[in-house]
């Protein structure tokens, strides 16, 4: 099971603004990165670290962090946002650097 | 650019063994530290395993700890994944991706492969 909670699936309109949350006890101490993955492709990162994006990244992808919840706003959607969304971030507990990751969030752009 | 290349998978008996690779290039390879991520049909993302960029370090997930055995060659710019003792729940798409820190694990995942499938069946 996930240390790391989304909901499963979420929608939106066509140009309206979305918010995925992700939440988890890791949270409180690290911060979180985004993975937008299409169908049959490997997971792109789309925001890292506060609100880092990578080259390439649409400035309609945002992230925020509050307490142990970790936020991606996609801000003016578009079809090709529709993808599946994984948050992820370290965690140390039991003395043991690990991973985690959400559940995944499915994006329907409406 | 930066590419990683998976490589080894297949179709694989219950109890048997398994190599993964991954050749990377497009960057100072051993500058950063290595992950494999995996994904089983129709499921999310579950991280495996990641080595440090010296290979002095390893840390594995529970699912896998005692029968995947990470490593890297430097000089070849490649990591490995040992995978033991394999199980039906090991079916998966496996990754490798990079860190996107150097010298340092952040846990954030800059640069994927396209993955390989091993499917664990009798």
């Amino acid at each position: 099971s996930s240390e790391l909670t989304q909901d499963p699936a979420v929608s939106v309109a066509l140009g309206q603004t979305v918010r995925i949350a992700c939440q988890g006890d890791s949270l409180r101490t690290y911060y979180a990165s985004w993975y937008q993955q299409k169908p049959g492709q490997a997971p792109v990162l789309v925001i890292y670290g506060k609100n880092n994006r990578p080259s390439g990244i649409p400035d309609r992808f945002s992230g925020s962090s509050s307490g142990n919840t970790a936020s991606l706003t996609i801000t003016g959607a578009q079809a090709e946002d529709e993808a599946d969304y994984y948050c992820n971030s370290r965690d140390n507990s039991g003395n043991h650097l690990r991973v985690v990751f959400g559940g995944g969030t499915k994006l329907t752009v409406l | 650019q930066v590419q990683l290349i998976e490589s080894g998978g297949g179709v694989v008996q219950p109890g048997r063994s398994l190599r993964l690779s991954c050749a990377a290039s497009g960057f100072t390879f051993s500058m950063y530290a290595m992950h494999w991520v995996r994904q089983a049909p129709g499921k999310g993302l579950e991280w495996v395993a990641v080595i440090s960029y010296d290979g002095r370090n390893k840390y594995y997930a529970d699912s896998v700890k005692g029968r995947f055995t990470i490593s890297r060659d430097n000089s070849k710019n490649m990591v490995y994944v040992q995978m033991n003792s394999l199980r039906a729940e090991d079916t998966a798409v496996y990754y490798c991706a990079r860190d996107s820190d150097m010298a340092t694990v952040v846990g954030f995942f800059d640069n994927w492969g396209q993955g390989t499938l091993v499917t664990v069946s009798s």
